[in-house]
């Protein structure tokens, strides 16, 4: 059982939004920032999102994230088919001092 | 180039030790936070341990604590995962992850992986 709770799966037609949501607690989400990831099969994950909404450098800006209270989200606008990957929200635990993961979202292309 | 590389992985029998090794290369070593992360087959991330950028202070997932050990030479830009009393469940591709200042705990560079498999 995953610490940051994400749905296990998540879908959008080509151009569509969708959005994956990452609930946590007062120790993580609502203490420290959030970050995202994104794996694709076989990979190793990527950095998407830092500090709940900063993308690094080569991440567009069609993917954004925001963060409220003990919940993130990560949006993604214009989806394309290479989009097709799991997302992984994370963030620091004060109380567990450890860095705690959601349990993943698998995002299909429809 | 920027370059994360991971090496040291390999079939063990349960209850023996291993010692992962990450090379790191065109980033400032020195200043970033290390971390070892592992995905089980299969299965979601999992965060293993990290290490500050001068080596003084180190911590650990639940179910590493005591059985691990994080270290780092900065003088040759490698952070090490030691790994004791191995488990079955300890099987996962084992990452390293390049954490700068000011991130947040996020991880900038990956490594590809090193995949650990424990079996009798």
């Amino acid at each position: 059982q995953s610490v940051l709770t994400q749905p296990p799966s998540a879908s959008g037609a080509p151009g569509q939004r969708v959005s994956i949501s990452c609930s946590g607690s007062s120790s993580n989400i609502g203490r420290n920032t959030v970050n995202w990831y994104r794996q694709l099969p076989g990979t190793a994950p990527k950095l998407l999102l830092s500090n709940n909404d900063q993308r690094p450098s080569g991440v567009p800006d069609r993917i954004s994230g925001s963060k409220s209270g003990t919940s993130a989200s990560l949006a993604i606008s214009g989806l394309q088919s290479e989009d097709e990957a799991d997302y992984y929200c994370a963030a620091w635990d004060s109380s567990l001092e450890a860095v705690v993961f959601g349990g993943g979202t698998k995002l299909t292309v429809l | 180039q920027v370059q994360l590389v991971e090496s040291g992985g390999g079939v063990v029998q349960p209850g023996t030790s291993l010692r992962l090794s990450c090379a790191a290369s065109g980033f400032s070593f020195n200043t970033y936070a290390m971390h070892w992360v592992r995905q089980p087959p299969g299965k979601g991330l999992e965060w293993v341990a990290f290490i500050w950028s001068d080596g003084l202070h180190d911590y650990y997932g639940d179910s590493v604590k005591g059985r691990f050990t994080i270290s780092r030479d900065n003088s040759k830009s490698i952070v090490y995962l030691q790994m004791n009393n191995l488990r079955a469940e300890d099987t996962a591709v084992y990452y390293c992850g390049g954490d700068p200042p000011q991130s947040g705990w996020a991880l900038h560079i990956w490594g590809q992986g090193t995949t650990v498999t424990v079996s009798s």
